[in-house]
């Protein structure tokens, strides 16, 4: 079963304005952990930002930040502002339970920033 | 300031031929992975590492081996490639088992076509 879904292949959206980019999740495991991570043209994988299943608040950094609807099982990153930079490929992904080392990856969704 | 260096960065093989991906890391970081990204798709866990002398398959570990002498590297092998070990290949590290908000860090990843 798929444990990470992201159902927008991609996205536009205008320069300095924001943007939500979906990714739900289905697990049992009452412990896990979200990340959303960023990859340019270049190809590189960029760790953005990260929420616990037990955190009580949204994680933000910077720009970026998580909207977390645990009863919804949903993981949206919301980016703030958005530059020209912001055009990337953009993952979520979850690591279940406290000894797993398997970080399960959703297909990914593409965002394009127009100026 | 090298973080996670992988070698090489892109190569070629024949149909049964073998190579070895190589991975180092300078952070001191106990735990290393092998991922695979096949194009449009996400990461998917081929082996990973929690420490020095200490391997596990992940979720695609067919056709691959790994080894994991020292905290530093952690290389993988393909022996007898196969057309569909064509992918791009990560490797990542991160610090001791658990949700660390840093996630992972990766290398600049392996371009790898077999033909």
């Amino acid at each position: 079963a798929q444990k990470i879904t992201q159902t927008q292949p991609g996205m536009f959206v205008q320069e300095k304005e924001a943007v939500t980019l979906d990714c739900t999740y289905d697990t049992s495991d009452p412990s896990y952990g979200l990340f959303w991570y960023k990859q340019p043209s270049s190809g590189e994988m960029i760790f953005l930002i990260y929420q616990g299943s037990y955190d009580q608040q949204n994680a933000t950094e910077g720009r970026y930040s998580l909207n977390f609807q645990k009863a919804r099982k949903s993981a949206n990153l919301v980016i703030s502002a958005s530059q020209l930079g912001d055009s990337a490929m953009y993952f979520c992904a979850m690591r279940e339970g406290w000894d797993n080392n398997d970080m399960r990856f959703g297909a990914g969704t593409r965002l394009t920033v127009k100026p | 300031n090298a973080g996670v260096t992988q070698t090489p960065k892109f190569r070629i093989l024949k149909i049964g031929q073998s190579m070895t991906l190589q991975c180092a890391q300078d952070m001191n970081h106990n735990y290393m992975y092998w991922y695979r990204q096949d194009p449009g798709m996400g990461l998917k866990l081929i082996y990973y590492s929690v420490g020095a002398g200490i391997t596990d398959k992940g979720e695609v570990p067919n056709g691959y081996n790994v080894s994991r002498s020292t905290t530093e590297d952690f290389p993988l092998r393909l022996e007898l490639a196969a057309p569909s070990q064509t992918s791009v290949y990560f490797c990542a590290s991160s610090y001791a088992l658990g949700f660390r908000p840093y996630g992972y860090t990766f290398g600049s990843g392996t371009r790898l076509t077999v033909v």
